[in-house]
């Protein structure tokens, strides 16, 4: 079944406490991103990736790390979470940016 | 990166009417895409309609593109309940625009 996969779906830690999302699909696609939704705001996306070690920043990517060492994984890195990065956060990917998305489940992260 | 604006941020309509909502964007894309948010999940692309298009149905949706307007409609014919979601607009591509960036979205409720 085609899909993206996020883990962990649920997460709770504390200020400080450096922490990984990691983002899987089996769609062979190129083109990978992450977004963050938070009331009131809509999506906004974090980082992107047009390909295999090729990332760039999105529109809210102050505290947050990407990699994309294989097609398939894109990782989202928070090196010293703090409160203001609670929210809930998809992965997506597509064959290109202008192709549809297709998105993970989401990641519930709640930073004490 | 170019944000859709979606119009109205909320409808509620009763099963069986039609619903109608609006996306503006600013600048000139290559085609517009919408979806589809249940509760807390991850987006479902809907349609995407290219700047070349001015019409596009899909079962019972049917979405317009005035580019001259710089606007997208999006009409969900007989509805039903399990169309209760928010729903947003996606304008894509454009040169220098890589990013895929949503709105706040429409939430739609459906009555039975």
């Amino acid at each position: 079944e085609a899909q993206v996969t996020q883990n962990p779906r649920y997460l709770i830690t504390v200020t400080g406490k450096k922490l990984t999302v990691t983002c899987s699909q089996n769609m062979n696609h190129e083109y990978m991103s992450w977004y963050r939704q938070d009331p009131g705001l809509g999506l906004r996306q974090i980082y992107y990736s047009m390909n295999v070690e090729v990332t760039d920043k999105g529109d809210v990517p102050e505290g947050y790390k990407v990699s994309r060492k294989e097609k398939r994984n894109f990782p989202l890195i928070l090196e010293s979470p703090s409160p203001n990065q609670t929210s809930l956060y998809f992965c997506a990917s597509g064959w290109d940016y202008q192709e549809a998305q297709y998105f993970g489940p989401g990641t519930r992260l709640l930073v004490l | 990166s170019q944000q859709g604006e979606e119009d109205p941020q909320a409808l509620s309509i009763q099963e069986g009417e039609n619903a109608t909502m609006n996306c503006s964007y600013k600048t000139s894309i290559n085609n517009l895409q919408w979806y589809r948010q249940n509760s807390g999940r991850g987006l479902v692309h809907l349609i995407l309609i290219r700047s070349n298009e001015r019409e596009k149905h899909s079962g019972r949706l049917r979405v317009t593109l005035d580019t001259s307007k710089k606007s997208s409609s999006l009409l969900i014919t007989a509805s039903r309940a399990a169309d209760t979601a928010s729903y947003f607009c996606a304008p894509g591509g454009g040169f220098g625009n890589e990013k895929l960036t949503f709105g706040t979205g429409t939430r739609l409720t459906i009555i039975p």
